[in-house]
């Protein structure tokens, strides 16, 4: 059974930092795609970033630049680097198998807030 | 960027009734390999988003039949047959054959 456990959600201030990780179990994950998805209170979905297996990324304009998607295929592990936070980044981030969203996991909570 | 355009935004249905939601697509999503790459998910409240439906019209495992999709080109739409009490939430269409991957806005399905 696919698994896919975010962490790392928090209040953080505009302008900070903030790191999430992915842990993921029950498929073959050096092999898979991922990619966050990102949902603001109350609205719909929104694609942030793509990591293919080759380690190639895409990233949706308004996190570019401020946004870093990458893997640890050692631990199964996928991380979001976020810096340069925004009032408007503050979403349920959540990581999801493949570009397709084959699977998602729960979400993490990120609030951004003075 | 593909600008995906569902409708209805609310639809109240009766329980056992159809339901049909529209995805409409600001671009051909016919990729270049000849498939088409729209996709259907479900988002009850307080839950995680789940496909049920990918490259069209393709189930995923455990789905029930009732739900069947269909369309090509820019139109696209999500049925279901007769509607249960469990198909309550927003249902979002999601294109990924351009980058960036975009998402219609929802369509929230409730019973009357």
């Amino acid at each position: 059974e696919v698994q896919l456990v975010e962490s790392g959600g928090d209040l953080v201030q505009p302008g900070g930092s903030l790191s999430l990780s992915c842990a993921a179990s029950g498929f073959t994950f050096s092999s898979s795609a991922m990619s966050w998805v990102r949902q603001a209170p109350g609205k719909g979905l929104e694609w942030v970033l793509s990591i293919f297996p080759s380690g190639r990324t895409y990233c949706v304009d308004s996190v570019k630049g401020r946004f870093t998607i990458s893997r640890d295929n050692s631990r199964n592990t996928l991380y979001l680097q976020m810096s340069r936070l925004r009032v408007e980044d503050t979403a349920v981030y959540y990581c999801a198998k493949g570009h397709w969203g084959d699977s998602w996991g729960q979400g993490a909570l990120v609030t951004v807030s003075s | 960027d593909v600008v995906m355009t569902q409708s209805p935004v609310s639809l109240p249905v009766t329980l056992g009734q159809p339901a049909s939601i529209s995805c409409r697509s600001s671009q051909g999503l016919l990729h270049t390999d000849g498939s088409t790459y729209l996709h259907w998910f479900h988002q009850r409240p307080g839950q995680s988003p789940r496909r049920l439906i990918y490259k069209v019209s393709d189930r995923d495992s455990g789905v029930p039949d009732r739900f069947s999709g269909s369309g090509s080109g820019t139109n696209f739409t999500l049925k279901i047959s007769r509607v249960e009490a469990e198909d309550v939430g927003v249902y979002y269409c999601m294109q990924v054959t351009h980058w960036p991957l975009t998402f219609g806005g929802g369509t929230k399905v409730e019973i009357k």
